[in-house]
């Protein structure tokens, strides 16, 4: 089954404790892209990759490092992390060649930092 | 500063009518249009898309309206349906399509 994996599901931590919530995809997409959706604000881009060891920043990077080693998996790495990073984050991919923003998205991990 | 605005949080429909979701932008640099559908604990699915060389685009029940002059796009379903009960997120991209920029959403709750 074509699908975006992401784990943990849930994941309750304090403040300052690294953590790294992985993503994998079996569509051999190039393209990559964690997202945290927050009340109010919708969706919003963290970062992206366009392919292995290509990586960028989104709309609001600070406080996150992303690492593009394989082609299939794009994790999401809080070195320290604090509670305004406690959000719902979603991990998604697609082609290149017919990307034009359709994504396929993973189910979500929802990160609470306390 | 939002970008892809959806300024009506929550719309509620009658089973069988129209359901029609707005959206604004304010970027014009934006070339592609998406819908996307959440359901409860799952991640976004992609529903519909339309070219900014467009102005609507159909798909079954789903039909999407471009106005560029306006800067607006909106969602016709029709007819509703129990299972389009889902937020639906208004999305734009550049001609780059490397990042997509996202609305706040609109929880759509179809009355049976």
């Amino acid at each position: 089954e074509a699908q975006v994996t992401q784990n943990p599901r849930y994941l309750i931590t304090v403040t300052g404790k690294k953590l790294t919530v992985t993503c994998s995809q079996n569509m051999n997409h190039e393209y990559m892209s964690w997202y945290r959706q927050d009340p109010g604000l919708g969706l919003r881009q963290i970062y992206y990759s366009m392919n292995v060891e290509v990586t960028d920043k989104g709309d609001v990077p600070e406080g996150y490092k992303v690492s593009r080693k394989e082609k299939r998996n794009f994790p999401l790495i809080l070195e320290s992390p604090s509670p305004n990073q406690t959000s719902l984050y979603f991990c998604a991919s697609s082609f290149l060649r017919d990307h034009m923003g359709k994504q396929f998205f993973g189910p979500g991990t929802r990160l609470t930092v306390l | 500063d939002q970008q892809v605005k959806q300024n009506s949080p929550s719309l509620s429909v009658q089973e069988g009518r129209i359901s029609i979701l707005n959206c604004d932008y304010t970027n014009s640099m934006f070339d592609y249009f998406l819908w996307y559908k959440k359901y409860p604990a799952e991640g976004p699915t992609f529903l519909i898309s339309i070219s900014s060389i467009k102005d609507k685009n159909e798909d079954g029940r789903f039909t999407v309206f471009l106005n560029k002059s306006a800067k607006h796009l909106s969602l016709h379903i029709v007819p509703s349906q129990p299972g389009d009960s889902a937020v639906y997120f208004c999305a734009a991209s550049e001609v780059s399509y490397e990042k997509l920029t996202f609305g706040t959403g609109t929880r759509l709750t179809i009355i049976p």
